[in-house]
């Protein structure tokens, strides 16, 4: 158990709607990270908060934004879905924002029908 | 553009033998590397990682190798034990940027009992 905890563990949803996906990270972490892993694909980082702020964005869609609370839990919102959305999203956490290992929830996955 | 690279998709070995698990990255800038385990339905889970200011680091029956000027690294797991057999994912990231990480896109090793 990585003391990442993520809600919910499988979503499915039709094409276009919206939906919240919500990450708790390890205590006393202040980095959230938010990746997508597509059928067969390695890895793909969407974005990252530091302690409520955006430090970074990677390949994520005008359709995706993201938030990082007071209380540092973090959620990734999808909207307007498509088929090409469907994939398993995991959300990370670390101390600070170097490097350094992060630790990984179990992931959500999603699926759009 | 896959800047991390793991061009074996697959590996299977005996019990007791060594695992040789290989990663290429093609970004120079790249200074922290990890590899990360990952069971079904579970997020990577963080192995052992190695900083570029080294060229090895070992923890256990885990060796982690980084050849700088072949910009290639490698796990080796040895002796490979049946609850070896998982996918592994190499990722590597920048302490100049925003420290997200770069992930391969896996190995999924077998050690045969």
């Amino acid at each position: 158990d990585s003391g990442v905890t993520q809600t919910p563990k499988h979503l499915i949803t039709a094409t276009g709607q919206r939906v919240t996906l919500r990450c708790s990270p390890r205590s006393g972490d202040l980095s959230v990270y938010w990746y997508q892993q597509s059928l067969d694909q390695g890895l793909q980082f969407l974005i990252h908060y530091y302690n409520g702020e955006e430090r970074a964005k990677g390949n994520i869609l005008e359709r995706f934004s993201a938030q990082q609370f007071p209380d540092l839990h973090s959620e990734l919102n999808l909207s307007s879905l498509e088929l090409g959305d469907s994939a398993l999203y995991f959300c990370a956490s670390s101390v600070i924002a170097g490097s350094g290992e992060q630790y990984f929830g179990p992931g959500t996955r999603l699926t759009v029908t | 553009d896959q800047q991390v690279k793991q061009n074996s998709p697959s590996l299977s070995v005996q019990e007791g033998r060594i695992s040789i698990l290989n990663c290429d990255y093609t970004n120079s800038m790249f200074d922290y590397f990890l590899w990360y385990k990952k069971y079904p339905a579970e997020g990577p889970t963080f192995l052992i990682s190695i900083s570029s200011i080294k060229d090895k680091n070992e923890d256990g029956r885990f060796t982690v190798f980084l050849n700088k000027s072949a910009k290639h690294l490698s796990l080796h797991i040895v002796p490979s034990q049946p609850g070896d057999s998982a996918v592994y994912f190499c990722a590597a990231s920048a302490s100049t940027g925003a420290n997200n990480l770069f992930f391969g896109t896996g190995t999924r090793l077998t050690v045969i009992p």
